[in-house]
C-alpha cells in the first residue's frame, strides 16, 4: 500500500534562507509523487510532479524536489525563502493501477520570518 | 479554463440537517474526485467518478453520504442527518484521463455542524 510521511509538522525559516521540507514515501510500484501547497483560504495548488522522467523535478516559484529511490525520499527545497512562501505543504503519492487516487501526507506548515 | 469551482464556499448547519455541495470541474475533465480535509490533516479520498460512473467509494463515506455526477459534468455531494464529526473542508478535484495523475483542486466547501 502507498503512503507518505512528512517528517516535520512545522518548519520555520528566515526570509532569504534555504527551505527544506522532508518527505518519505512507501509504494509497491514506481510511484507518481507530487508536492501541493495550500495557502490560507485558497485551494490546493500543484507545485511539482515526479513521474519517473527525471529525478530532479523543477516546479513553480523556484521550488524543486529530488526523487531518491534508495532513500524512498522526495524532499522539497528552495534556495531562498520569500515571505509569500508561508503556507501548508503536502507531499502526495498517487495510487497506481487505475484512477490515481491521491494519498496525502499530514502536511508541513512553513513559516517565513523577516 | 476557469478552474474547478465549488459552491457554497461555507456552510453552517445544525446537527441532523441535510446539506448538499456542488462541484464544477474544469471543462472536459472526465475524472472527478471528492476529498475531505479535517483541521490539521491532509485531505483524504472520499469518492471518484469517471464521466457519470462512480467507480470507488472510500469506507469514510458512510451511508449518510451520497455523491452524483448525473451528466458527467458537475457533481453533488450530499450529507444526510449531519453530525458534528462531519465538520471539515470538502474538496473537489478534476483531471483528464489523458493528463495522467495531475488533479486540479477547487477552493473547497467548509462545513460547520453545530
Amino acid at each position: 500500500a502507498q503512503s507518505v510521511t512528512q517528517l516535520d509538522s512545522h518548519v520555520s525559516v528566515s526570509e532569504g534562507t534555504p527551505v527544506l521540507l522532508r518527505c518519505n514515501y512507501s509504494s509497491s510500484y514506481s510511484p507518481s509523487l507530487f508536492w501541493y501547497v495550500q495557502h490560507p483560504n485558497k485551494g490546493l495548488q500543484l507545485l511539482l510532479k515526479y513521474t519517473s522522467a527525471a529525478t530532479l523535478v523543477k516546479g513553480i516559484n523556484g521550488f524543486e524536489a529530488e526523487f531518491k529511490k534508495s532513500e524512498t525520499s522526495f524532499h522539497l527545497t528552495k534556495p531562498s525563502a520569500h515571505m509569500s512562501d508561508a503556507a501548508e505543504y503536502f507531499c502526495v503519492v498517487s495510487v497506481s493501477g487505475g484512477y490515481n487516487k491521491l494519498i496525502f501526507g499530514a502536511g508541513t506548515r512553513l513559516a517565513v520570518h523577516p | 479554463d476557469t478552474g474547478v469551482s465549488q459552491n457554497p464556499r461555507h456552510k453552517i448547519t445544525k446537527r441532523g440537517q441535510n446539506v448538499t455541495f456542488r462541484c464544477d470541474p474544469i471543462s472536459e475533465h472526465n475524472r472527478l474526485y471528492w476529498y475531505r480535509q479535517t483541521l490539521g490533516q491532509g485531505p483524504e479520498f472520499l469518492t471518484y467518478f469517471q464521466n457519470e460512473a462512480q467507480l470507488e467509494k472510500s469506507r469514510l463515506l458512510s451511508d449518510r453520504f451520497s455523491a452524483e455526477r448525473p451528466k458527467g459534468s458537475f457533481s453533488t455531494l450530499e450529507i444526510q442527518r449531519t453530525e458534528q464529526g462531519d465538520s471539515a473542508m470538502y474538496l473537489c478535484a478534476s483531471s483528464l484521463i489523458a493528463g495522467g495523475d495531475t488533479q486540479y483542486f477547487g477552493p473547497g466547501t467548509r462545513l460547520t455542524v453545530l
